[in-house]
């Protein structure tokens, strides 16, 4: 199992600003994911981030709205940058354990709320 | 494409009473599938997962869940309902493509357990 730090637990922006959140996971791992989860939603995959390479974006994300860095196998920030209220999600960053890598655990997400 | 569906956005049972969180699902080949439950501003937790083997798995606080692979389901179960276990519940399958493992969650259920 891990233990993952997600910070900050919530925030309330400004539109047109941007918002850091970090993840930091107590074991190293070779992947991890970022999830959005809009309100009442379930949970869509915005990108996954693997140490020393560029992150993977889903269909529908892009890099210059959501930039991630991954830069060692313990820790991971994902970036909301040019805020705006429909970005008023929870953002769950996950790591994959298990004997395939086939099972997530998740950090206790980010409540972020755009003003 | 692979997908996941909760046919009941809510469920209610009372305490006591067997409950069934229902899940149905698409995707090729051999699926991996996973219920994760979400407590009240924290983050998803793993309650059990079927890769092969046996159709009837058994996951944490008393949960298990039937494989049925004509009926392409998966249903969630527990013989005798907690008020404690009223949360969002969340089925998944576990994709692979191009080497990233990720999964994709269904809907959710709420289940309310009323006293």
């Amino acid at each position: 199992s891990a233990v993952i730090s997600q910070k900050p637990s919530r925030d309330i922006c400004q539109r047109g600003t941007s918002l850091t959140i970090q993840c930091q996971v107590d074991s190293q791992v070779t992947m991890m994911f970022w999830y959005r989860q809009q309100p009442g939603q379930s949970l869509t995959l915005i990108a996954t981030a693997n140490q020393g390479s560029e992150a993977t974006y889903e269909s529908g994300f892009v890099i210059d709205k959501f930039p991630i860095s991954r830069p060692n196998l313990t820790f991971s920030t994902l970036t909301v940058s040019n805020m705006s209220p429909e970005d008023s999600s929870i953002y769950l960053c996950s790591v994959a354990f298990g004997q395939g890598e086939e099972k997530l655990f998740f950090g206790s997400g980010t409540q972020l709320s755009v003003l | 494409a692979q997908s996941v569906a909760q046919p009941e956005d809510q469920v209610n049972v009372a305490e006591g009473n067997p409950l069934t969180v229902k899940c149905t699902y698409s995707v090729s080949g051999n699926p991996y599938l996973f219920w994760y439950v979400q407590y009240p501003n924290r983050g998803l937790q793993f309650l059990l997962k079927y890769i092969t083997g046996d159709n009837l798995v058994k996951g944490s606080y008393g949960f298990e869940a039937e494989f049925n692979k004509s009926q392409t389901s998966f249903h969630l179960k527990k013989p005798s309902a907690l008020v404690s276990d009223s949360a969002l519940y969340f089925c998944a399958v576990n994709r692979r493509r191009a080497g990233r493992r990720a999964l994709t969650f269904g809907s959710g259920t709420r289940l309310q357990v009323q006293p």
